[in-house]
Protein backbone atom coordinates (compact mmCIF):
# COMPACT_ATOMS: atom_id res chain seq x y z
CA UNK A 1 0.00 0.00 0.00
CA UNK A 2 0.97 3.42 -0.60
CA UNK A 3 0.86 6.36 1.63
CA UNK A 4 1.72 9.97 1.77
CA UNK A 5 1.88 12.32 4.34
CA UNK A 6 2.51 16.23 4.96
CA UNK A 7 3.10 16.85 8.47
CA UNK A 8 1.78 20.79 8.29
CA UNK A 9 -1.45 21.56 8.12
CA UNK A 10 -0.88 25.13 7.24
CA UNK A 11 2.22 27.43 6.61
CA UNK A 12 2.84 31.19 6.04
CA UNK A 13 5.09 33.05 4.10
CA UNK A 14 5.97 36.73 3.45
CA UNK A 15 5.88 37.91 -0.17
CA UNK A 16 8.76 37.52 -2.17
CA UNK A 17 10.25 34.67 -0.20
CA UNK A 18 10.63 30.91 -0.79
CA UNK A 19 9.14 28.63 1.34
CA UNK A 20 8.85 24.82 1.31
CA UNK A 21 5.97 22.06 1.93
CA UNK A 22 6.95 18.97 3.37
CA UNK A 23 6.35 15.49 1.54
CA UNK A 24 7.31 11.94 2.70
CA UNK A 25 6.01 9.13 1.20
CA UNK A 26 5.74 5.40 1.70
CA UNK A 27 5.93 2.59 -1.10
CA UNK A 28 7.26 -0.89 -1.56
CA UNK A 29 7.53 -0.19 -4.99
CA UNK A 30 11.24 0.78 -7.02
CA UNK A 31 8.70 2.52 -9.52
CA UNK A 32 6.67 5.61 -9.04
CA UNK A 33 5.66 8.78 -9.66
CA UNK A 34 5.36 11.98 -7.11
CA UNK A 35 2.74 14.83 -8.23
CA UNK A 36 2.05 18.44 -6.51
CA UNK A 37 -1.00 19.89 -7.22
CA UNK A 38 -2.48 23.37 -5.90
CA UNK A 39 -5.66 23.78 -5.61
CA UNK A 40 -6.82 27.68 -4.63
CA UNK A 41 -10.55 28.15 -3.34
CA UNK A 42 -12.08 28.25 -6.43
CA UNK A 43 -12.00 24.47 -5.91
CA UNK A 44 -9.84 23.97 -9.18
CA UNK A 45 -6.47 21.23 -9.20
CA UNK A 46 -3.50 22.88 -10.86
CA UNK A 47 -0.57 20.74 -11.64
CA UNK A 48 2.34 21.51 -11.03
CA UNK A 49 5.10 19.43 -11.09
CA UNK A 50 6.11 15.76 -11.43
CA UNK A 51 9.09 13.74 -10.15
CA UNK A 52 9.96 10.35 -11.28
CA UNK A 53 11.43 7.49 -8.95
CA UNK A 54 13.98 7.36 -11.64
CA UNK A 55 14.95 11.00 -12.02
CA UNK A 56 18.29 11.35 -11.38
CA UNK A 57 17.41 15.48 -11.47
CA UNK A 58 15.44 17.30 -9.13
CA UNK A 59 12.02 18.49 -10.97
CA UNK A 60 12.00 22.07 -12.02
CA UNK A 61 9.27 24.29 -13.34
CA UNK A 62 9.43 27.86 -12.95
CA UNK A 63 8.86 28.88 -9.27
CA UNK A 64 8.37 26.05 -8.18
CA UNK A 65 10.95 22.85 -7.74
CA UNK A 66 10.61 19.99 -6.29
CA UNK A 67 13.56 18.16 -3.69
CA UNK A 68 13.82 14.80 -4.16
CA UNK A 69 15.40 12.50 -1.75
CA UNK A 70 15.09 9.12 -2.64
CA UNK A 71 16.57 7.86 0.34
CA UNK A 72 14.65 9.82 3.23
CA UNK A 73 11.00 8.89 0.46
CA UNK A 74 11.07 12.55 0.79
CA UNK A 75 10.03 15.38 -2.17
CA UNK A 76 9.34 18.59 -0.82
CA UNK A 77 7.75 21.66 -2.68
CA UNK A 78 10.11 24.59 -2.95
CA UNK A 79 8.45 27.89 -3.83
CA UNK A 80 10.22 30.47 -4.88
CA UNK A 81 9.81 34.07 -4.64
CA UNK A 82 6.07 34.02 -3.06
CA UNK A 83 3.45 35.79 -4.85
CA UNK A 84 0.06 36.44 -3.06
CA UNK A 85 -2.00 34.35 -5.88
CA UNK A 86 -0.25 31.47 -4.43
CA UNK A 87 -2.13 31.24 -1.34
CA UNK A 88 -4.02 28.07 -1.83
CA UNK A 89 -3.68 24.07 -1.02
CA UNK A 90 -1.32 22.08 -2.14
CA UNK A 91 -1.56 18.66 -2.18
CA UNK A 92 1.30 15.99 -2.18
CA UNK A 93 0.69 13.11 -4.67
CA UNK A 94 1.65 9.87 -5.65
CA UNK A 95 1.33 6.83 -8.52
CA UNK A 96 3.08 3.46 -7.54
CA UNK A 97 1.97 -0.12 -8.61
CA UNK A 98 -0.20 -2.37 -6.95
CA UNK A 99 -3.11 -0.04 -7.83
CA UNK A 100 -6.03 0.36 -10.13
CA UNK A 101 -4.86 2.50 -12.90
CA UNK A 102 -5.26 5.67 -12.13
CA UNK A 103 -5.63 6.02 -8.78
CA UNK A 104 -3.41 9.24 -7.07
CA UNK A 105 -2.59 8.64 -3.50
CA UNK A 106 -3.32 12.01 -2.09
CA UNK A 107 -1.62 13.36 1.34
CA UNK A 108 -3.86 15.53 3.53
CA UNK A 109 -2.84 18.70 1.83
CA UNK A 110 -1.01 21.68 3.10
CA UNK A 111 -2.87 25.18 3.65
CA UNK A 112 -0.40 27.89 2.45
CA UNK A 113 -1.05 31.61 2.81
CA UNK A 114 0.91 34.39 1.44
CA UNK A 115 1.30 37.71 3.60
CA UNK A 116 1.76 40.98 1.80
CA UNK B 1 -6.73 26.60 -25.12
CA UNK B 2 -6.87 22.58 -24.39
CA UNK B 3 -8.84 22.26 -21.63
CA UNK B 4 -11.06 20.15 -19.03
CA UNK B 5 -14.58 21.87 -18.66
CA UNK B 6 -17.08 20.80 -16.18
CA UNK B 7 -20.81 22.45 -15.81
CA UNK B 8 -22.52 23.41 -14.21
CA UNK B 9 -20.02 24.70 -11.42
CA UNK B 10 -22.50 24.62 -9.00
CA UNK B 11 -25.25 22.58 -8.25
CA UNK B 12 -28.37 22.44 -5.94
CA UNK B 13 -30.25 19.01 -5.97
CA UNK B 14 -32.99 17.98 -3.20
CA UNK B 15 -32.78 14.51 -1.05
CA UNK B 16 -33.73 12.14 -3.67
CA UNK B 17 -33.83 13.55 -6.96
CA UNK B 18 -31.18 12.35 -9.44
CA UNK B 19 -28.70 14.81 -10.63
CA UNK B 20 -26.20 14.23 -13.58
CA UNK B 21 -22.90 16.12 -13.47
CA UNK B 22 -20.83 17.07 -17.30
CA UNK B 23 -17.29 17.00 -17.77
CA UNK B 24 -15.87 17.98 -21.10
CA UNK B 25 -11.97 17.63 -22.40
CA UNK B 26 -10.64 19.41 -25.47
CA UNK B 27 -7.38 17.31 -24.80
CA UNK B 28 -8.10 14.04 -26.56
CA UNK B 29 -6.79 12.32 -23.66
CA UNK B 30 -7.76 8.62 -23.09
CA UNK B 31 -8.38 8.61 -19.60
CA UNK B 32 -11.36 10.39 -18.05
CA UNK B 33 -12.20 10.22 -14.09
CA UNK B 34 -14.24 11.67 -11.31
CA UNK B 35 -13.69 12.19 -7.57
CA UNK B 36 -15.23 13.40 -5.20
CA UNK B 37 -13.77 15.79 -2.20
CA UNK B 38 -15.34 16.82 0.80
CA UNK B 39 -14.57 19.41 2.88
CA UNK B 40 -10.77 20.08 4.18
CA UNK B 41 -9.86 16.03 2.42
CA UNK B 42 -8.46 14.38 -0.52
CA UNK B 43 -10.17 13.70 -3.67
CA UNK B 44 -11.52 10.12 -3.49
CA UNK B 45 -11.17 8.60 -6.85
CA UNK B 46 -14.77 7.30 -7.43
CA UNK B 47 -14.13 5.64 -10.90
CA UNK B 48 -12.14 6.00 -14.08
CA UNK B 49 -12.90 5.22 -18.09
CA UNK B 50 -9.59 4.20 -19.88
CA UNK B 51 -11.31 4.89 -23.64
CA UNK B 52 -14.63 3.08 -23.18
CA UNK B 53 -13.26 0.73 -20.31
CA UNK B 54 -15.36 1.36 -16.69
CA UNK B 55 -13.02 0.96 -14.02
CA UNK B 56 -14.86 1.31 -10.68
CA UNK B 57 -13.15 2.12 -7.03
CA UNK B 58 -14.03 -0.95 -4.77
CA UNK B 59 -15.41 1.54 -2.23
CA UNK B 60 -17.60 3.49 -4.58
CA UNK B 61 -21.18 3.34 -3.62
CA UNK B 62 -24.13 2.17 -5.84
CA UNK B 63 -25.46 5.22 -5.69
CA UNK B 64 -22.89 6.70 -8.05
CA UNK B 65 -22.88 5.56 -11.72
CA UNK B 66 -21.02 7.14 -14.81
CA UNK B 67 -21.13 7.44 -18.30
CA UNK B 68 -18.49 8.13 -21.43
CA UNK B 69 -20.64 8.24 -24.60
CA UNK B 70 -17.78 9.84 -26.63
CA UNK B 71 -13.92 10.48 -25.88
CA UNK B 72 -14.43 14.19 -25.05
CA UNK B 73 -17.45 13.74 -22.52
CA UNK B 74 -17.69 11.72 -19.39
CA UNK B 75 -20.86 12.14 -17.26
CA UNK B 76 -21.54 11.53 -13.56
CA UNK B 77 -25.09 10.52 -12.12
CA UNK B 78 -26.10 10.03 -8.29
CA UNK B 79 -29.14 7.95 -8.81
CA UNK B 80 -30.49 9.08 -4.74
CA UNK B 81 -28.15 11.99 -3.81
CA UNK B 82 -28.14 11.85 -0.09
CA UNK B 83 -27.27 14.45 2.41
CA UNK B 84 -23.56 12.96 2.94
CA UNK B 85 -22.92 13.13 -0.99
CA UNK B 86 -22.74 17.36 -0.73
CA UNK B 87 -19.14 17.22 -1.84
CA UNK B 88 -16.78 18.71 -4.60
CA UNK B 89 -16.90 16.55 -7.76
CA UNK B 90 -13.52 16.90 -9.78
CA UNK B 91 -13.45 15.65 -13.35
CA UNK B 92 -9.93 14.80 -14.03
CA UNK B 93 -8.06 13.51 -17.39
CA UNK B 94 -4.60 12.10 -18.55
CA UNK B 95 -3.17 10.76 -22.02
CA UNK B 96 -2.75 7.27 -20.64
CA UNK B 97 0.21 4.54 -21.42
CA UNK B 98 2.74 4.68 -18.46
CA UNK B 99 0.86 4.76 -15.44
CA UNK B 100 3.48 6.01 -13.11
CA UNK B 101 4.73 9.40 -15.64
CA UNK B 102 0.74 9.98 -16.93
CA UNK B 103 -0.67 13.26 -15.77
CA UNK B 104 -3.63 14.19 -14.64
CA UNK B 105 -5.29 17.19 -15.39
CA UNK B 106 -8.25 18.76 -13.85
CA UNK B 107 -11.51 20.50 -14.01
CA UNK B 108 -12.89 23.42 -11.97
CA UNK B 109 -15.04 21.31 -10.04
CA UNK B 110 -19.00 21.18 -9.76
CA UNK B 111 -19.73 21.82 -5.90
CA UNK B 112 -23.19 19.94 -5.45
CA UNK B 113 -25.22 20.92 -2.61
CA UNK B 114 -28.02 18.41 -1.48
CA UNK B 115 -31.14 20.06 0.22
Amino acid sequence: AQKITQTQPGMFVQEKEAVTLDCTYDTSDQSYGLFWYKQPSSGEMIFLIYQGSYDEQNATEGRYSLNFQKARKSANLVISASQLGDSAMYFCAMRAGGTSYGKLTFGQGTILTVHP
Amino acid sequence: DAMVIQNPRYQVTQFGKPVTLSCSQTLNHNVMYWYQQKSSQAPKLLFHYYDKDFNNEADTPDNFQSRRPNTSFCFLDIRSPGLGDAAMYLCATSRGGDYITDTQYFGPGTRLTVL
